[in-house]
């Protein structure tokens, strides 16, 4: 039983490329959920989804977009990345709202 | 918007101890859940406890307890028993009762044990 898996778990852009983190969950869960952590802080969320089809903005969304294609991913895509969006990013989902969520193992990203 | 806050950024504590971290929050929601997560330095995000904040009885997890204070707004978390596997970053979070939305988190406290 896989849970939240993230790919990729590390990668390094320069300014102005794009990229696409993916987040799969095999639990059949509704809700999804991408957050960034930066030092000294807690998770910040980012956007969100509660079903396939569908994503909702979070705290702080500037700069990236999501898509739930399908039920068990969900992506989260950088167009033009700027060192600011250099963090670790997680993926959690959960199966109902006030479940707790389950985390991936987080994506490291740097952007010179 | 709801804030969590967590005053403390370390904690040490010897081997066998308590240690008590704490966390309050800021909302004018009723309905709600509270959490505390562990992160230790491999970066996973573990769940640790849980709160409804409809029930007023104290939830605890076999070493993990907390102290659920709803008037005062303050949600602490108490390790017994410490272990040296207990070292890592915790997190306080807080999640609506009402929505859909995400967790809001504390900036955490980094938890070291002494051997």
């Amino acid at each position: 039983n896989a849970g939240v898996t993230q790919t990729p778990k590390f990668r390094v852009l320069k300014t102005g490329q794009s990229m696409t983190l993916l987040c799969a969950q095999d639990m059949n869960h509704e809700y999804m959920y991408w957050y960034r952590q930066d030092p000294g802080m807690g998770l910040r969320l980012i956007h969100y989804s509660v079903g396939e089809g569908t994503t909702a903005k979070g705290e702080v969304p500037d700069g990236y977009n999501v898509s739930r294609l399908k039920k068990q991913n969900f992506l989260l895509g950088l167009e033009s990345a700027a060192p600011s969006q250099t963090s670790v990013y997680f993926c959690a989902s959960s199966d109902s709202f006030n479940q707790p969520q389950h985390f991936g193992d987080g994506t490291r990203l740097s952007i010179l | 918007a709801q804030t969590v806050t967590q005053s403390q950024p370390e904690m040490s504590v010897q081997e066998a101890e308590t240690v008590t971290l704490s966390c309050t929050y800021d909302t004018s929601e009723s309905d709600y859940y509270l959490f505390w997560y562990k992160q230790p330095p491999s970066r996973q995000m573990i769940l640790v406890i849980r709160q409804e904040a409809y029930k007023q009885q104290n939830a605890t997890e076999n070493r993990f307890s907390v102290n659920f204070q709803k008037a005062a707004k303050s949600f602490s978390l108490k390790i017994s028993d410490s272990q040296l596997g207990d070292a890592a970053m915790y997190f306080c979070a807080y999640r609506s009762g009402g929505g859909a939305d995400g967790l809001t988190f504390g900036k955490g406290t980094h938890l070291i044990i002494q051997p």
